[in-house]
């Protein structure tokens, strides 16, 4: 039970570049939600969604797209990095709202 | 809104001593809290969460946590530490429920060290 995988583990990019961040999840899990961890404030999050075409915005959405194709895959996009952009970055699913929600290994993305 | 106040971003105690982690919340609905852990550069563990069902809430680990409304808080502790409990802890709080989504909403981290 892989439960929830994300790619890559580490990534450097330049200002400026563009990449996706890969989530997956194999538990059949509706709600999935992206993170960012920064020191001293905890985790913020970022987007989520309730299930296959439905996404909204968190508390830190500028900079970040997402979308929901299959109920297995939440991608994050950066189009255009920034240095602020620096972060750990988890996905985390679960069943339904206040039930326990299972997180990735996390990326952790540098802007230079 | 919700919001979590963890106090002590750093806590350090004693191989066997108790340990207590703070957590204080801010909710304008009945909240459902949770406790989760994360070890060195591994992604969030839930160790407890209180569910509006009993007040006192163990979890794993050893770990248990008491939800006290009239204090607003959802203090975690341990009675005996134990040098693997190294790692850093949140306190989270649901957020507003819109569409039925999970959101939540944590504290700024505890990072608990254990000497021996």
């Amino acid at each position: 039970n892989a439960g929830v995988t994300q790619t890559p583990k580490f990534q450097v990019l330049k200002t400026g570049q563009s990449m996706t961040l890969q989530c997956a999840q194999d538990m059949n899990h509706e709600y999935m939600s992206w993170y960012r961890q920064d020191p001293g404030m905890g985790l913020r999050l970022i987007h989520y969604s309730v299930g296959a075409g439905i996404t909204d915005q968190g508390e830190v959405p500028n900079g970040y797209n997402v979308s929901r194709s299959t109920t297995e895959d939440f991608p994050l996009r950066l189009l255009s990095a920034a240095p602020s952009q620096t972060s750990v970055y988890f996905c985390a699913s679960s069943y339904l709202q206040n039930t326990e929600a299972f997180f990735g290994q996390g990326t952790r993305l540098t802007v230079v | 809104a919700q919001s979590v106040t963890q106090l002590g971003s750093h806590v350090s105690v004693s191989e066997g001593a108790l340990v207590l982690l703070r957590c204080n919340y801010s909710s304008s609905v009945p909240p459902y809290l949770f406790w989760y852990v994360q070890y060195p550069n591994q992604g969030l563990q839930l160790l407890l969460k209180y569910t509006s069902a009993a007040t006192l809430v163990k979890g794993i680990n050893g770990f248990e946590a008491e939800f006290k409304k009239s204090e607003t808080s959802f203090h975690l502790t341990k009675p005996s530490a134990h040098m693997s409990d190294a790692a850093e802890y949140f306190c989270a709080v649901t957020g507003s429920i819109i569409q039925g989504a999970q959101k939540l909403v944590f504290g700024q981290g505890t990072r608990l060290t254990i000497n021996p």
